[in-house]
């Protein structure tokens, strides 16, 4: 079974800066997609940036990033410029693809909730 | 954002009685799931449905059943609720294609005494 670990639970980041969250994965499947969540104190889960395994490039959004490192089944987020807006938390995922029969399920992390001070 | 509805937004309730929790969406996606939000966990899997009435058991089904009747509908069953199932409950729906991301409802947040 896949396991999703965030061994930050709390983060913290002032304004303007740039800050990093950490996500490990364990997995036998060389296939498979990875999705950053966003959980805002209004409680909706907002997808942030997903990366397909296969791909080498990272994936970027705007101001947030990832570090994807298959070898080391390593996902980590970079959130550049921090805003006040980006306080949450953050929620590491990983899902297997559609043809393996377990109807594309997510493995969610623990999560890290980030506070951003002025 | 994808139409997604969850009812009730919050509910209180007594050890004991049933408590069906309830997603409508309006984006005709074949998947739909529902999680447990508790602190210390993230989202836990409790069931899922890869077509009407095609469901199965995620990580966390005990005390739950669901039922899927038509394709826009996916409710939640809790039998005899327990104060253990007191918890944030999520709704996901999902296209069938690779890498498609999930996409949540609102929550409902469930409290049993």
């Amino acid at each position: 079974a896949q396991t999703v670990t965030q061994s930050q639970p709390e983060m913290s980041v002032q304004e303007a800066e740039t800050v990093t969250l950490s996500c490990t994965y364990d997995t036998s499947e060389s296939d498979y997609y990875l999705f950053w969540y966003k959980q805002p104190p209004s409680r909706q889960m907002i997808l942030v940036i997903r990366q397909e395994a296969y791909k080498q490039q990272n994936a970027t959004e705007n101001r947030f990033s990832v570090n994807f490192q298959k070898a080391a089944k390593s996902f980590s987020l970079k959130i550049s410029d921090s805003q006040l807006g980006d306080a949450a938390m953050y929620f590491c995922a990983y899902r297997s693809p559609s043809n393996t029969g377990t109807a594309s399920k997510l493995t969610f992390g623990t999560g890290t909730r980030l506070q951003v001070t002025l | 954002d994808a139409g997604i509805t969850q009812s009730p937004r919050h509910k209180v309730t007594e050890t004991g009685t049933p408590v069906t929790l309830r997603c409508h969406q309006t984006e005709n996606h074949r998947y739909m799931y529902w999680y447990r939000q508790d602190p210390g966990h993230g989202l836990r899997l409790i069931h899922y449905s890869y077509g009407v009435k095609d469901t199965d058991k995620g990580e966390v089904s005990d005390g739950y059943s669901v039922s899927r009747s038509k394709t826009e509908d996916f409710l939640l069953t809790l039998e005899s609720a327990t104060s253990s199932q007191t918890s944030v409950y999520f709704c996901a729906i999902s296209e069938y294609r690779d890498g498609q991301p999930q996409h949540f409802g609102d929550g409902t947040r469930l409290s049993i005494l």
